[in-house]
């Protein structure tokens, strides 16, 4: 089981870009790598998945370096609406597994 | 397509009652899970349920029981609250070909 480790907390002003990191050193080989976004009173929610190198979609890119012991999540130009705790999220694509969060990124953007 | 539906959403118990709360899937999802997430914290795992007719333990059972009724619900049941039970309670399943976890909008709960 696959243990995660984030900056408790993240301060940033809009139009920044937002880099938030993730330890996971004893990742397993058919684990992936997935963040969500969780806004107050609501449930997570997906922002994007990788295995290795890089991913990107439309309102994030994922960077994988070779040993997969970490990820970084990249929020370009935040805004506002961005201020949310982020959560990165190790596991295989089954399932079939205990699915444990760490304990987040709080992210507080400012103007 | 509801996703995945929590009921009831707000709930207010008195020590040593008891009570299920109800999660119900609509996207053919193999497993299930309930987390819970107490005021400023990340969310717990408490139990999961990898296929119809399995449950496992999280990280924090203790307290709970859970049913796998069919592979649609997920039902978590409190015997006899406690004030420590306090919490927001959130059902999830997950997409098999992605491992994508799909949240309900939660259930809050208060144990006086």
């Amino acid at each position: 089981l696959a243990k995660t480790t984030q900056p408790i907390s993240m301060d940033s002003y809009e139009g920044q870009e937002v880099n938030i990191t993730c330890s996971h050193n004893n990742i397993a080989t058919n684990d992936y790598i997935t963040w969500y976004q969780q806004f107050p009173s609501q449930g997570p929610r997906f922002i994007i998945q990788g295995y290795k190198t890089k991913v990107t979609n439309e309102v994030a890119s994922l960077f994988i370096p070779a040993d997969r012991k970490s990820s970084t999540l990249s929020l370009p130009r935040v805004s506002l609406s961005d201020t949310a705790v982020y959560y990165c999220l190790v596991g295989g694509y089954t399932g079939f597994q205990k699915l444990v969060f760490g304990t987040g990124t709080r992210l507080l953007v400012s103007p | 397509n509801a996703g995945v539906t929590q009921t009831p959403k707000f709930q207010v118990l008195k020590t040593g009652q008891s009570m299920t709360l109800q999660c119900a899937q609509d996207m053919n999802h193999n497993s299930m899970y309930w987390y819970r997430q107490d005021p400023g914290m990340g969310l717990r795992l408490i139990y999961y349920s990898a296929s119809e007719g399995t449950t496992d333990k999280g990280e924090v059972p203790n307290g709970y029981n859970v049913s796998r009724l069919n592979k649609r619900e997920f039902s978590l049941r409190l015997e006899s609250a406690a004030p420590s039970q306090t919490s927001v309670y959130f059902c999830a399943s997950v997409r098999a070909n992605t491992g994508e976890l799909f949240f309900g909008e939660g259930s809050r709960l208060t144990v006086l």
